[in-house]
Parts: structure tokens; sequence; C-alpha cells
């Protein structure tokens, strides 16, 4: 079993829609939970991050944490085309300087 | 700022030929970056952590004699594929860490990762 499950999609909504995506996770010691974005053969990029649980808000991006549940999850609202991409889950253990394990990542199309 | 970049974006070699690949933190000091792996349609895959002036630090199954690390200066770390087979196609990505900052937030801090644009490696 892999330590951080996402399903790979792809994910096809429609603009203006609200893109929902998660991820599981096994192990729960992690405590910092992060979201990338990654373009077609571009490096990832970091949107948000989350420490411990809670929510998280940022302009059209929604970042939900559930210790209990070991669950993951971000939202996109009033989704653009140019936030097509593969969206990346990645978890650290208990100190910020640990090492990043990521998801599968969900590739997402938004469809004009 | 914080810009991460990799040289070269795209290499093709030949079987049996080594190939280096160079990644370099453009306006920041890394003490820290780290090596991943990224085959098609999967995650990123850690292959070793590099700190400057030491040995690197290789995950399990990653064989440190054919992937190898040196972060010779705090700006600079480089990745050689040695003896590369076909098998060793990937798209290699590379990430450091501001040696000073840190960003802090609701009484946490989280030191990010910021990652190169990758290399594409093909072994014919």
């Amino acid at each position: 079993q892999k330590e951080v499950e996402q399903d790979p999609g792809p994910l096809s909504v429609p603009e203006g829609a609200i893109v929902s995506l998660n991820c599981t996770y096994s192990n729960s010691a992690f405590q910092y939970f992060m979201w990338y974005r990654q373009y077609s053969r571009k490096g990832p990029e970091l949107l948000m991050y989350t420490y411990s649980s809670g929510n998280k808000e940022d302009g059209r991006f929604t970042a939900q944490v559930d210790k209990s549940s070991k669950y993951i999850s971000l939202f996109i609202r009033d989704s653009q085309p140019s936030d097509s991409a593969t969206y990346l889950c990645a978890m650290s253990l208990t100190d910020s300087w640990g090492k990043l394990q990521f998801g599968a990542g969900t590739q997402v199309v938004v469809t004009p | 700022g914080a810009v991460v970049s990799q040289h070269p974006s795209w290499v093709i070699c030949k079987s049996g030929t080594s190939v280096k690949i160079e990644c370099r933190s453009l306006d920041f000091q890394a003490t820290t970056m780290f090596w991943y792996r990224q085959f098609p349609k999967q995650s990123l895959m850690l292959m070793a952590t590099s700190n400057e002036g030491s040995k690197a630090t290789y995950e399990q199954g990653v064989e440190k004699d054919k992937f190898l690390i040196n972060h010779a200066s705090l700006t600079l770390s480089t990745l050689t594929v040695t003896s590369a087979h076909p098998e060793d196609s990937s798209f290699y990505i590379c990430s450091a860490r501001d040696r000073l900052g840190a960003h802090l937030t609701s009484g946490s801090s989280y030191n990010e990762q910021f990652f190169g644009p990758g290399t594409r490696l093909t072994v014919l």
C-alpha cells in the first residue's frame, strides 16, 4: 500500500465549475500537507500548504485537512482553462525540513 | 525570487554513456537540494538528498554508484547518470531549500522546496 493515494484522473470539468481533488494517506505522523501544480514537462510549483488539521483559503483555492480521517482536499472555484494541469498532493513529517512524500497526481482538464 | 534552473532541459544519449544534469538556485543559497525522478503519469520519487559540502543521502533502492551527486557550492548540485541504460529514461527534477528562508504563519514554519523545470532524459 502506498503511503499517499491519489486518483490519477483525468478529471474533466467545464469552465466555471468547482474542481474537487483529494488524497488519502496512511502515516498519521504527517504534519505538513501541500498541494502542487505541475504543467506538462515542467517542475511542480507550490499552490498551498497547511500545517496540521484545518482549512486554508487563498483566492480561488481552498485546502482542507482532516487528520482524523487521514484525508486532504483541494477545491478550485470558478475553474479556468489555465487551471488545466496535474495537481499533486505532498506531505512531510513532523518538522518543516522533512522529506516530501508525493501522491501520483490528478490530471485536471478544464474545458472552455 | 526563489528560482531554480536545470540544465539541460532535454538530453538524448546512447546506452552506456554518462550524462550530467545541473541544478542551480539562481537567487538564493541552498544548503539542501533534492533529486527526484518522475515516470510518465507517476509521482515524483525522491532519489537523494544533497547537502552542500557533504555526501548525498540516497533513498532505499537508488544505486549511489550509478547516480552520482555532487553539491559543491550553495547554488549548484549535479546529478550524473553513469552508464545510462534505456530503463534510466525519465524526467529528473531537482528542488532546493533556501538556507535562510522560512515561511512563518499561524505559529508554524514551513521551509518550502523550490523545484526546477526538470530534465527529460532519453537513453537509446
